[in-house]
């Protein structure tokens, strides 16, 4: 019953492929989140919003992967070329600041890297 | 650096019995802790959340104690149902009023037998 849309739920990509998913937040949820989590059940912070702007994005990040939230449409995550060690769950989240860090997860966008 | 711990990493329990799950952290500045619930092939979903000034939370069969001198949480299901077989996260913030990152423990792999 996640009100947090992701999609495409699977893709396949090849390396060296550009991989995009897409969130819609909650709505009225002004910030979101984007978390990488692994086989091993690791969850790894990538990047959040407030409105458009980013505040917080990890190394990682800033070199292959790009993000943004543009008003009155999805937020979305890319990998601008995509390798084997990507094939992750990547989960999108949507908060609303100050509520103590309260996040609501999609259902995540599997990617697989052959 | 792991900076929340869990254990057991899986547990199993019959069915009626109370499953208890742990969790550690290292930072002294996190201040608000929440466990999601994640079943398979769906995100993780908020299950209940204790912020620390509070040793307790309770809400139906789901309690949080928590010791904030020995920085340690655990969660107790009672009456575990065979739908309670999931994987359990405990996650920890330092909640401000701004968007804050939660950082995950690698989880709990529950399974209650019928």
């Amino acid at each position: 019953n996640s009100k947090v849309i992701q999609t495409p739920r699977y893709l396949v990509k090849g390396q060296g492929q550009k991989a995009k998913m897409r969130c819609i937040p909650e709505k009225g949820h002004p910030v979101v989140f984007w978390y990488q989590q692994n086989k091993n059940n690791e969850f790894k912070f990538l990047i959040n919003f407030q409105n458009q702007e980013v505040l917080q994005q990890i190394d990682m990040t800033e070199k292959r992967f790009s993000a943004e939230c543009p008003s009155n449409s999805p937020c979305s995550l890319e990998i601008q070329s995509s390798e084997a060690g990507d094939s992750a769950l990547y989960l999108c989240a949507s908060s609303l600041p100050g509520s103590g860090n309260t996040l609501y997860f999609g259902e995540g966008s599997r990617l697989i890297v052959v | 650096q792991q900076q929340v711990r869990q254990s057991p990493q899986s547990l199993t329990v019959w069915e009626g019995e109370t499953a208890i799950l742990n969790c550690s952290y290292e930072d002294s500045t996190f201040n608000y802790f929440p466990w999601y619930q994640q079943f398979p092939g769906e995100g993780p979903a908020l299950l209940i959340s204790i912020r620390s000034v509070s040793d307790k939370k309770e809400d139906g069969r789901f309690t949080i104690f928590f010791n904030k001198r020995e920085k340690k949480l655990s969660l107790h299901i009672t009456d575990s149902q065979p739908g309670d077989s999931a994987t359990y996260f405990c996650a920890a913030s330092e909640a401000t009023e701004g968007a804050d990152r939660l950082t995950f423990g690698k989880g709990t792999q529950l399974i209650i037998q019928p």
